[in-house]
C-alpha cells in the first residue's frame, strides 16, 4: 500500500506563483499516472491536471491552462505543480492522487497542502 | 465536456436506511464511474469502480450500478461510519459530481 504527501501550499497573493510537490512512496511511482485534484473551502471536489508515466502527456482543466504546469521526477519519486498568475478562485486545498492502471480509479490520495490567494 | 450532475446534494437518513444516491451523465460514459467518500478534514476513499466493482476493503452494503449515463450508489444498512459526503467521478475527463452529504436524520 502506497502512499503520497503533499507540501509547498501558503499565502500568497494575486498574481504570485506557487510550486506544490508530491513525495510519493510504497509503489513504483514511475508505473502510474499521477492527477492533481483541488477542494475550495466548503465545496467539492474539481480535478486539475494529469501527467503521464513518463510525462508525456499532459491534461488540465480549462481554469488553469496556461497558467499552471504539472511535472514530474521519476528518479525522486515526486510529482510537483507549478501555479503561475494565481488568482483568488485558485483557493483550496491540493492533493496528489495515483490513478489505478486499467479501471481510471484514484486509489492512492494525500492528504493536501492549503493554498490561499489572497492581498 | 461531460457534465456529472449528483442528487440528492443533501440526505438526512438514519442508521439501518437504505440510502440511493443518483448520478447523471451529460453523455454516455458507459461504465467509466467511480464513487468516493469523504469525511471532514480527511482524504477522498474509493468505494466503487468501473461503477459496480466494489474496492477491497469497502463493506458489502456499498454498492453501485449502472451504464451510460444514469448511475447509483446504494447503501443497504447504512452505518454511523457512513455518515460523509459521497462524489461520483467520470473518466472522460475525470468531472467529479457535486457531491451528496449524508447527514444523521
Amino acid at each position: 500500500e502506497g502512499q503520497v504527501v503533499e507540501s509547498g501550499g501558503g499565502l500568497v497573493q494575486p498574481g504570485g506563483s506557487l510550486r506544490l510537490s508530491c513525495a510519493a512512496s510504497g509503489f513504483s511511482f514511475s508505473s502510474y499516472w499521477m492527477r492533481w485534484v483541488r477542494q475550495a473551502p466548503g465545496k467539492g471536489l474539481e480535478w486539475v491536471a494529469n501527467i503521464k508515466e513518463d510525462g508525456s502527456q499532459k491534461q488540465y482543466v480549462d481554469s488553469v491552462k496556461g497558467r499552471f504546469t504539472i511535472s514530474r521526477d521519476n528518479t525522486k519519486n515526486s510529482l510537483y505543480l507549478q501555479m503561475n498568475s494565481l488568482r483568488a478562485e485558485d483557493t483550496g486545498l491540493y492533493s496528489c492522487a495515483r490513478e489505478r492502471g486499467g479501471d481510471g480509479a484514484f486509489d492512492i490520495w494525500g492528504q493536501g497542502t492549503l493554498v490561499t490567494v489572497s492581498s | 465536456d461531460i457534465q456529472m450532475t449528483q442528487s440528492p446534494s443533501t440526505l438526512s437518513a438514519s442508521v439501518g436506511d437504505r440510502v440511493t444516491i443518483t448520478c447523471r451523465a451529460s453523455q454516455s460514459i458507459s461504465s467509466w464511474l467511480a464513487w468516493y467518500q469523504q469525511k471532514p478534514g480527511k482524504a477522498p476513499k474509493l468505494l466503487i469502480y468501473k461503477a459496480s466493482s466494489l474496492e477491497t476493503g469497502v463493506p458489502s452494503r456499498f454498492s453501485g450500478s449502472g451504464s451510460g449515463t444514469e448511475f447509483t450508489l446504494t447503501i443497504s444498512s447504512l452505518q454511523p461510519d457512513d455518515f460523509a459526503t459521497y462524489y461520483c467521478q467520470q473518466f472522460h475527463y475525470w468531472t467529479f459530481g457535486q457531491g451528496t452529504k449524508v447527514e444523521i436524520k
